[in-house]
């Protein structure tokens, strides 16, 4: 089966650090993108960033830049979003999705991850 | 890069057609033919509905279909039933440096 599969669920501290993995299977890892989206509690949808893991060739989001930092492992076909150090407004579901490669065009996200939920409380 | 600008709720009656609009600026919605289209149900993952403006991915219902005219993108929904009862989001191609903006969202009621 073609799938995204995210870690689980995650309760932190603030100032701790935290790293969530994406792994694809069923289908070729190099051939796709890896985006990250956030979506805070009742909130829309926001895009954090990008990563090709046949090469690591990463994008970021200003809103993101700095903040995060997107990552992967092409031999064991995961994808990683990591923070350096949590703050509560992080709190959300994170969801990485795969983005067809393509010399142009194919910008949009054909495939899910079920979502990673970060709660970060003291 | 500002969200684009959707309705925050759109209701209609099963088997009515109703209409989400997504609009952005020339940056993005207005400037590329590369406007998707996402599912959301409550506590589930985004599923993609429509990419490029008006393509429909293998198993996505022939009811739901984009289009576009200058900085705004459109999802229309026909036969309107009880499962389309959702959150919509759009998502635009914004440029090689940031390549994506996402809409603000659309709740569906189906009444």
């Amino acid at each position: 089966e073609v799938q995204l599969v995210q870690s689980g669920a995650e309760v932190k501290k603030p100032g701790e650090s935290l790293k969530i993995s994406c792994k694809g299977s069923g289908y070729s890892f190099t051939t796709y993108w890896i985006g990250w989206v956030r979506q805070m509690p009742g909130k829309g949808l926001e895009w954090m960033g990008i990563i090709y893991p046949g090469d690591s060739d990463t994008r970021y989001s200003p809103s993101f830049q700095g903040q995060v930092t997107i990552s992967a492992d092409k031999s064991i076909s995961t994808a990683y979003l990591q923070w350096s150090s949590l703050k509560a407004s992080d709190t959300a579901m994170y969801y990485c999705a795969r983005r067809p490669i393509a010399a142009a065009g194919n910008w949009y996200f054909d495939l899910w991850g079920r979502g990673t939920l970060v709660t970060v409380s003291s | 890069q500002s969200a684009l600008t959707q309705p925050a709720s759109v209701s209609g009656s099963p088997g009515q057609s109703i209409t989400i609009s997504c609009t952005g600026t020339s940056s993005d919605v207005g400037g590329y033919n590369y406007v998707s289209w996402y599912q959301q149900h409550p506590g589930k993952a985004p599923k993609l509905m429509i990419y490029d403006v008006s393509k429909r991915p293998s198993g996505v219902s022939n009811r739901f279909s984009g289009s576009k005219s200058g900085n705004t993108a459109s999802l229309t929904i026909s036969g309107l039933q009880a499962e389309d009862e959702a959150d919509y989001y759009c998502c635009s191609y914004a440029g090689s440096s940031t390549p994506y903006v996402f809409g603000t969202g659309t709740k569906v009621t189906v009444l």
